[in-house]
């Protein structure tokens, strides 16, 4: 059981430039969420998703986009990447529908991207 | 007004003592509680879940108080392995139908020194 898996781990990418982040979970959880977490400062909530095929806007979507074509897996994608989107990216799943459970959050390990 | 509140701290405390944070939330709808500890470069990772009859794990002890919309961590015995960030963290759901949503705080830092 991995729990909530995260590629890649680092980044580097030039202004302008794309690239897509994957979460994975195992924990067969409904809910995913992506957040990013800039220093000294809390977690902010990009996009989330409710269920297999569903996303829905968070805090900060602007500049990203998110797909869940299968229940285990959240993409994060950024489309033309800018300096304002440097930070460590975090994705979470929550709630198992079969076991029920108090909607706590399960993260992965994080993506830290800089982009120059 | 935020909808989670927490004193961004730092705390800095002797190892061995107690200390208590505070969280204050704003949203009547709020269902459910929990406490979240962060460490440097790190995930946030579930300490424990908040219940209205409070709930002890060890040295941590959490208790919730819903008249006054407020809930809290105490921790005793501190060890320097406490040193960390607590996230306060409440989840919401507007109505039977209304998917829930989760307010994280921005955080706690506590350091433990020798």
């Amino acid at each position: 059981n991995a729990g909530v898996t995260q590629t890649p781990k680092f980044r580097v990418l030039k202004t302008g430039q794309s690239m897509t982040l994957l979460c994975a979970q195992d924990m067969n959880h409904e809910y995913m969420y992506w957040y990013r977490q800039d220093p000294g400062m809390g977690l902010r909530l990009i996009h989330y998703s409710v269920g297999e095929g569903t996303t829905a806007k968070g805090e900060v979507p602007d500049g990203y986009n998110v797909s869940r074509l299968k229940k285990q897996n959240f993409l994060l994608g950024l489309e033309s990447a800018a300096p304002s989107q440097t930070s460590v990216y975090f994705c979470a799943s929550s709630w198992d529908r079969a076991s029920g459970g108090n909607y706590e959050q399960y993260f992965g390990p994080g993506t830290r991207l800089t982009v120059t | 007004r935020k909808e989670v509140e927490q004193d961004p701290g730092p705390f800095n405390v002797p190892e061995g003592a107690t200390v208590a944070f505070n969280c204050t939330y704003s949203n009547s709808a709020s269902q459910s509680f929990f406490w979240y500890r962060q460490d440097c470069r790190k995930e946030p990772k579930l300490l424990m879940s908040v219940y209205s009859s409070g709930n002890e794990d060890g040295r941590f002890t959490a208790q919730l108080n819903r008249a006054s919309q407020y809930i809290s961590l105490l921790i005793r015995d501190s060890k320097l392995s406490d040193s960390a960030t607590y996230l306060c963290v409440v989840n919401i759901r507007p109505g039977y139908s209304s998917a829930s949503k989760i307010i994280f705080g921005s955080g706690t830092r506590l350091s433990i020194r020798p």
